[in-house]
């Protein structure tokens, strides 16, 4: 199975922020990774898929970049409500694996 | 706009097994996958299995012994079993539609497993 690994597990930041998480697959994946931010007793909310596509209704402050083993998610000027547990998810092939997840708080 | 509705057992106890339903609405049932994913308490999240419209699945091969995802497409339903259940099952289970990302998520089901 592919091993994804996030970086880091956990980040202090303050509003206005920018932060970058890294995920990095332990093999090549093309694009085939997506971005998740989760809330705590919420389901997941997908911001990224295709390792660099905006979903529809996320803010654009949310990017997301890498091809091949090596990704980002960037948040551009932190707002109150990003402070969350991001995960990145590949699917390039199965088993789909997810990261271990970064949380972002102040 | 795909909307997913759980249903199915929260308590169980070890060796029973986990039976979920995940009922669809809205949106091509048979045209994406459809997924479970599970989340242990404070932990991050595990990919379980996968299922098409046709009957294809694939599993995480950890659990592919004892798991089961189906579809009865009848019913727009999707259902995950998981046998012999210990206390290391216990966590919120997701039903999940995947196209590109997992952009629809049911709403969770708690399953906890004690004696």
């Amino acid at each position: 199975a592919i091993q994804m690994t996030q970086s880091p597990s956990s980040l202090s930041a303050s509003v206005g922020d920018t932060v970058t998480i890294t995920c990095r697959a332990s093999q090549g994946i093309r694009s085939d990774l997506s971005w998740y931010q989760q809330k705590p007793g919420e389901a997941p909310k997908l911001l990224i898929y295709s390792a660099s596509s905006l979903q529809l209704g996320v803010p654009s402050r949310f990017s997301g970049h890498g091809s091949g083993t090596d990704f980002t998610l960037t948040i551009s000027g932190l707002q109150p409500e990003d402070f969350a547990t991001y995960y990145c998810l590949q699917l390039y092939n199965y088993p789909r694996t997810f990261g271990q997840g970064t949380r972002v708080d102040i | 706009q795909v909307q997913l509705q759980q249903g199915g057992a929260g308590l169980l106890k070890p060796s029973e097994t986990l039976s979920l339903t995940c009922s669809v609405s809205g949106g091509s049932f048979s045209a994406y996958y459809w997924t479970w994913i599970r989340q242990s308490p404070g932990k991050g999240l595990e990919w379980i299995g996968e299922i098409d419209f046709s009957g294809t699945s694939n599993y995480t091969p950890s659990l592919k012994s004892r798991v089961t995802i189906s579809v009865d497409s009848s019913k727009n339903q999707i259902s995950l079993k998981l046998t012999s259940v210990t206390a290391a099952d216990t966590a919120v289970y997701y039903c999940a539609h995947e196209v590109g990302g997992i952009d629809y998520w049911g709403q969770g089901t708690l399953v906890t497993v004690s004696s």
